[in-house]
């Protein structure tokens, strides 16, 4: 059973360039939050999917966006990229319902902005 | 808003020996969901151990357990016969609808051999 899985691993982009993540649920899961780690922090939220909208946002600006599949896979795009955006961003999901809380991590795009 | 703090950046503690990582939280809901994740240098946040806000018995898994004292918003994970393989980051969590979790800044875990 594979778990979350996220592409690229790393990621190196520009100032004001564009960039998008990718995310696969874990199988039997229909939720998608997106989190991201600045080196030296714990994750932040930036958002979660279900049923391909957003249900929940974090405190983020709309340059981060996000889409979610009908495979529950899910993508997070972030525009105008900025030197503070590097950082390790995370994708979990979770079954909705009661067991929402059980949330499984993917191993993480590390994306740095130079 | 809900916050979790995390006061200790590093511990150390001998192998097979024990170590206890500390956490509060600050919420005004009644109900909610604690939780402690591993990080390894792999970067894949691993979950550890959970605990229902609305239970009284503190969770146990294996040789993680906690202390979760509701009244005073604390969350303390308790490793025992510690391994050379707990060596990580250690998160807190809090959440109490399921869709965001907040969490704490982390505790860096060495296991001296």
């Amino acid at each position: 059973d594979a778990g979350v899985t996220q592409s690229p691993t790393h990621l190196i982009k520009t100032r004001g360039q564009q960039v998008t993540l990718r995310c696969s649920p874990k199988s039997g899961h229909d939720t998608v939050s997106w989190y991201q780690q600045a080196l030296g922090q714990g994750p932040q939220f930036i958002f979660q999917y279900y049923e391909e909208e957003e249900r929940q946002r974090g405190n983020f600006p709309d340059r981060f966006s996000g889409h979610q599949f009908p495979n529950y896979s899910s993508e997070l795009n972030v525009n105008a990229l900025l030197l503070g955006d590097s950082a390790l961003y995370l994708c979990a999901s979770s079954p909705n319902g009661d067991s929402s809380y059980e949330q499984y991590f993917g191993p993480g795009t590390r994306l740095t902005v130079t | 808003a809900q916050t979790v703090t995390q006061s200790q950046p590093e511990m150390s503690v001998q192998e097979a020996e024990t170590v206890t990582l500390s956490c509060t939280y600050d919420t005004s809901e009644s109900d909610y969901y604690l939780f402690w994740y591993k990080q390894p240098p792999s970067r894949q946040m691993i979950l550890v151990i959970r605990q229902e806000a609305y239970k009284q018995q503190n969770a146990t898994e294996n040789r993680f357990s906690v202390n979760f004292q509701k009244a005073a918003k604390s969350f303390s994970l308790k490793i025992s016969d510690s391994q050379l393989g707990d060596a990580a980051m250690y998160f807190c969590a809090y959440s109490n609808t399921g869709n965001q979790f907040y969490f704490g800044t982390g505790t860096s875990l060495t296991v001296i051999p």
